[in-house]
């Protein structure tokens, strides 16, 4: 069965960090683009972090530029999200999600195809 | 700027149909989207990546009854033959170079 799922999650005080994994079975990670995207409980889905296959290429979102890291370790088929200088507006559900490959053609920006169950971050002192 | 807008609720009867729009901000509007299902306490699931011209790829095991159509910078999702547990919050998604794109989700009640 293809499946992502997120481990890590905790409380933290402000200002504290967090690394948070994604492991991947059913399928070979390398192959893929990853991102992580988060959500408040009872609120919406917001865009986090990407990657691509190899490692060589990331973004972020404003929001968490130059605190938070997104890596892989492809031989663990595993992906991981480094939280540092966390604030209580970074509490959320976090979860990892796949770049899906539609047709003979894959890109490495389209439809997350693949979701994992979330694990919660809580910022609070 | 690349922004999705839904409507933040729907509702239907059971059985009935229901029709959900994602709407691209302007200049962007042959950009795919895809529809994403997240029941209560669980994680979303992908449902169908929807090109522009209303072709689109399901997931494993989506139902038929579920489809999607485009027009413009429309972008609907339509369930037909609703049943209890299509109620969900549903999110459109698109994507930019180097980065992702929600809506704000719409609400859908089953009543």
């Amino acid at each position: 069965e293809v499946q992502l799922v997120e481990s890590g999650g905790g409380l933290v005080q402000p200002g504290g960090s967090l690394r948070l994994s994604c492991a991947a079975s059913g399928f070979t990670l390398r192959s893929y683009w990853m991102h992580w995207v988060r959500q408040v409980p009872g609120k919406g889905l917001v865009w986090v972090s990407r990657m691509n296959s190899d490692g060589s290429l990331t973004s972020y979102a404003d929001s968490v530029k130059g605190r938070f890291t997104i890596s892989r370790d492809n031989a663990k088929n595993t992906l991981f999200l480094q939280m540092n200088s966390l604030r209580a507006e970074d509490t959320a559900l976090y979860y990892c999600a796949r770049v899906g490959c539609f047709g003979t053609n894959c890109y490495e920006d389209d439809a997350f195809d693949i979701w994992g169950q979330g694990t919660m971050v809580t910022v609070s002192s | 700027q690349l922004v999705l807008t839904q409507s933040p609720s729907a509702s239907a009867s059971l059985g009935a149909s229901v029709k959900l729009t994602c709407t691209l901000s302007s200049g962007y509007s042959s950009y795919a989207i895809a529809w994403h299902q997240q029941q209560p306490e669980k994680g979303p699931r992908f449902l169908m990546k929807l090109n522009s011209d209303g072709s689109h790829i399901k997931g494993d095991g989506i139902p038929d009854r579920f489809s999607g159509s485009s027009s413009g910078a429309e972008r609907y999702f339509t369930i037909s033959s609703l049943q209890s547990d299509d109620e969900a919050d549903y999110y459109c998604q698109t994507w930019g170079t180097g980065f992702g794109v929600f809506g704000g989700g719409t609400k859908l009640t089953v009543l």
